[in-house]
């Protein structure tokens, strides 16, 4: 199986920064990774797909970069909502695997 | 719009079967896309499972291929995840997921326990 990992674990931030988060395959998976977002008790929620590509009604601070085995996630201004734990997941081979997650937590 | 909902017990004992339903409002099953089960573990590490194709095809993630079913019930617009010869590893919480598109039931837990 393909192998992810994400850096940092957790990350402490403010309102109002820009931050990244990684997201590192251990073998080349093109451009099939995805971003997901999710908050204590609920599901995860898709936000970026294909590396690049916004899911419908996600805010354009969102946004994916990357290829082959090094991906990022960008948030350009954090808003209070945007505190959850981060996965990123490869879909070019099966099986399809997760990170470890980000806990994007308030500093 | 779609809504996938997760049912089933919250206790299974060590060795039993694990069984749970996934049902699934606005949108029938039979007409597109992969019915996928997911499953998180404490500390955060999540697993795709597999998934029940909309002609009735499965594919089951390797490390579980032993022990995993998915079936369907087209009528109710169901599908379903056995899990056999359970452990205390596989204490998690279990999603359904029309992956592709985003679409995840709530999640159910369920812990392994005698």
């Amino acid at each position: 199986d393909i192998q992810m990992t994400q850096s940092p674990s957790v990350l402490s931030a403010s309102v109002g920064d820009r931050v990244t988060l990684n997201c590192k395959a251990s073998q080349n998976i093109n451009k099939y990774l995805n971003w997901y977002q999710q908050k204590l008790g609920e599901a995860p929620k898709l936000l970026i797909y294909n590396t690049n590509n916004l899911q419908t009604g996600i805010p354009s601070r969102f946004s994916g970069s990357g290829s082959g085995t090094d991906f990022t996630l960008t948030i350009s201004s954090l808003q209070p909502e945007d505190f959850a734990t981060y996965f990123c997941f490869q879909h070019n081979s099966w099986p399809g695997t997760f990170g470890g997650g980000t806990k994007l937590e308030l500093k | 719009e779609i809504q996938l909902q997760e049912s089933g017990p919250g206790l299974v004992k060590p060795s039993q079967s694990l069984s749970l339903t996934c049902s699934v409002t606005g949108y029938t099953i039979t007409s597109g896309y992969d019915w996928s089960w997911i499953r998180k573990f404490p500390g955060n590490k999540m697993e795709w499972m597999g998934y029940i194709s909309y002609s009735g095809s499965t594919n089951y993630n390797p490390s579980l291929k032993s022990r995993i079913s998915i079936t369907r019930d087209t009528s109710k617009n169901q599908f379903f995840l056995q899990l056999n010869s359970v452990t205390t590893e596989d204490t998690a919480t279990y999603y359904c997921a029309r992956f592709s598109h985003g679409d995840w039931g709530q999640g159910v837990m369920v812990t392994v326990s005698s």
